[in-house]
């Protein structure tokens, strides 16, 4: 079946950037979405990618796709303490109707 | 409401007992979805709704569980005779039906069973 898998954490300095990565099993896979969760929350949609395009920026956030490699990546610019979280790579595919999540990655920001 | 809601938000129980955790997704979607997360682990999909089709309950753990969607709209997840590994956080999610699967997500429920 469909597998997405991350690495688990991620700490990096207020300021920096931070770059989660994911990587995906299946081909057929449409869209492809990064979500956040914060503590005691329920996830959040942050942005999404459709599986045609290679790249995505939205503000500070930007997605890459490597279709080829099944890999996508979310680049955070100018990380700042709010944006400590656990962030989830999820995918789905037409037929499925709905999505596959990782496990998350947890992201610490050290002032 | 704006959003996804869950009830209640917290729920401890004694082992062996039933629970019922109670979402109700937003208005005008048709898909329903429960997971659990335990502590410091990922999301497990449970079961998912999509409008009048059967369910697909392939991520349900054990016959113990058990969820309804009735009227296509609130929905139930039952954990009969509750065990110690039970205890998570239960997410519920709602989207509208189509490709692009945005899942809007409730607060959850955290379960803790004795």
């Amino acid at each position: 079946g469909e597998d997405v898998e991350q690495s688990l954490f991620l700490s990096v300095r207020e300021g920096d950037s931070s770059v989660i990565n994911c990587t995906y099993t299946d081909s057929s896979s449409t869209y492809l979405y990064w979500y956040k969760q914060e503590p005691g929350a329920g996830l959040q949609l942050l942005t999404y990618i459709f599986s045609n395009m290679d790249m995505k920026q939205d503000q500070r956030l930007t997605v890459l796709l490597n279709k080829k490699d099944k890999h996508l990546s979310l680049r955070i610019a100018d990380t700042q303490t709010g944006d400590s979280a656990i962030y989830f790579c999820a995918e789905s595919t037409p037929n499925a109707g709905k999505s596959t999540f990782g496990d998350g990655t947890t992201l610490t920001v050290k002032p | 409401g704006a959003g996804v809601s869950q009830s209640p938000s917290n729920k401890v129980t004694e082992k062996g007992k039933d629970v019922e955790l109670r979402c109700d997704p937003i208005s005008g979607h048709t898909a329903l979805y429960w997971y659990r997360q335990s502590l410091g682990q990922g999301l497990e999909f449970l079961i998912y709704f999509q409008g009048n089709s059967a369910p697909d309950k392939s991520g349900l753990p054990s016959d113990r569980f058990s969820a309804e969607r009735t009227g296509g709209s609130v929905s139930t997840l039952t954990i009969q005779r509750t065990q110690q590994e039970d205890s998570a956080v239960y997410l519920c999610a709602s989207s509208l039906a189509g490709a692009r699967n945005e899942q809007f997500f409730g607060p959850g429920t955290r379960l803790t069973v004795l």
